[in-house]
């Protein structure tokens, strides 16, 4: 399957600093990917969808200013949690549609990212 | 009403068990069907893919979609504990700009 890479695996940082996290696809091209936030125990939710060359389509709720989108390159897409604060502290994993934005057929995820604001 | 419903668990089976697995959903649009396996703290790996109806079998695992019924299954035979993970059902459809995703599913294989 496609390879989707993610970095980093793990951060721990001070409350008020901010955060980047990568999402790289490394063998096929991706016009979309998305960006998910998931809980302890819990099922994905859904942040953002991030389209190469345009703004971010956030979900209702996910602060843009917050969680900024970056996806300058159809292999790059980066999220970054800015003035982080504990509440912020979740993991957040980034997946990748190998194809247009009309043909979902499969999502491949990254690693994921564990984000501890203390 | 969610999109897409799927039972929690946790589901608790010995090794060598048949497992089964189930989604239902509500948008009858729905064209892409996939399970998704995920291990504590990792990101989900694609495990089973079916376009429309009809089954899928890969190894140990057999993919059910019941277009008719709205309702999705996947089946571990000879379920190993390696399996235990959460087990995510996923679908979408041509012209859908997202993923719709069930709650996930526990499943604990003991030894």
């Amino acid at each position: 399957g496609a390879v989707v890479s993610q970095h980093p695996s793990r951060v721990i940082c001070k409350s008020g600093t901010s955060v980047k996290i990568e999402c790289r696809s490394l063998d096929f091209q991706a016009t979309t990917m998305f960006w998910y936030r998931q809980f302890p125990k819990q099922s994905l939710m859904l942040m953002a969808t991030s389209n190469e060359g345009s703004k971010a389509t956030y979900e209702q709720g996910v602060e843009k200013d917050k969680f900024l989108i970056n996806h300058a390159s159809l292999t790059l897409s980066t999220l970054t949690v800015t003035s982080a604060h504990p509440e912020d502290s979740s993991f957040y994993i980034c997946s990748a549609n190998p194809g247009y934005l009309s043909t979902n057929e499969k999502l491949f995820f990254g690693s994921g990212t564990q984000l501890s604001v203390l | 009403q969610k999109e897409v419903e799927q039972d929690p668990g946790p589901l608790s089976v010995p090794e060598g068990a048949i497992v089964s697995l189930n989604c239902t959903y509500s948008n009858s649009a729905f064209q892409y069907f996939m399970w998704y396996r995920q291990y504590s703290r990792k990101g989900p790996e694609l495990l089973m893919y079916t376009y429309s109806s009809g089954n899928k079998e890969d190894g140990r695992f057999t993919a059910q979609v019941d277009k008719s019924s709205k309702y999705i299954s996947l089946f571990i035979r000879d379920s190993q504990p390696s399996d235990s993970a959460t087990y995510l059902c996923a679908m979408s459809a041509v012209g859908f700009n997202k993923f719709y995703f069930g709650s996930g599913t526990k499943l604990n294989v003991k030894p």
